[in-house]
């Protein structure tokens, strides 16, 4: 099994750009989500998924868009980057199936430079 | 709202030494416990867990114990080696979401 998923694992973006990180999973799991990383400050939800087709804000929304069609895949997108964006992403899936401990898996992250 | 509190970082141990990172929660109802290890350049993969009070976790040497009197789920090891250092974040998890510490960076010198 190849897990979760992530692309591209660098970039560098201008401000005011768009761009879509990947994120896709071979567990057949239900829930999936989108973290960022920063210094000191651990990592923060951005948005959640718990089924195709349902998306809702985590902590930290604003400035991203997310969209869940299919259980597999559950990109996020930047519609006008910003330096504050810079970060890493992480995107983790769960399964959420009956005696489920909550665990998450990771993606090895995508770290995001906007100059 | 649900909250984790770690000891804050960085921690320097040499080789063999023995580790406890601090962890404390705040949740309603009974959360799920989480040690999750960040190795450089990689993702978050998880270190142990523990479902219930008074579980103990344990994985690679490394142990917690749900405590839910003191609300504390402290990471353990007798004996550290130069391979552990990395960044160590406790989590919980309760409804629909897993709620990170700040994470601990932790560094082992031989």
């Amino acid at each position: 099994n190849a897990g979760v998923t992530q692309t591209p694992k660098f970039q560098v973006l201008k401000t005011g750009q768009s761009m879509t990180l990947q994120c896709a999973q071979d567990m057949n799991h239900e829930y999936m989500s989108w973290y960022r990383q920063d210094p000191g400050m651990g990592l923060r939800l951005i948005h959640y998924s718990v089924g195709a087709g349902i998306t809702d804000q985590g902590e930290v929304p604003n400035g991203y868009n997310v969209s869940r069609s299919t259980t597999e895949d559950f990109p996020l997108r930047l519609l006008s980057a910003a330096p504050s964006q810079t970060s890493v992403y992480f995107c983790a899936s769960r399964d959420t199936g009956r005696g489920n401990t909550g665990e998450l898996f990771f993606g090895e992250g995508s770290r995001l430079t906007v100059l | 709202g649900d909250s984790v509190t770690q000891m804050e970082g960085p921690v320097t141990l040499s080789e063999e030494a023995f580790l406890t990172i601090n962890c404390t929660y705040t949740a309603t109802g009974y959360p799920s416990l989480f040690w999750y290890v960040q190795y450089p350049g990689e993702g978050l993969q998880l270190l142990l867990k523990a479902t219930k009070a008074d579980d103990k976790g344990s994985n690679k040497g490394f142990e917690a114990t749900y405590r839910k009197e003191t609300t504390s789920f402290h990471l353990e090891k007798g004996s550290v080696q130069v391979s552990d250092s990395a960044v160590y974040f406790c989590a919980l998890t309760s409804a629909r979401q897993l709620t990170f510490g700040s994470g601990t960076q932790l560094t082992v010198l031989p």
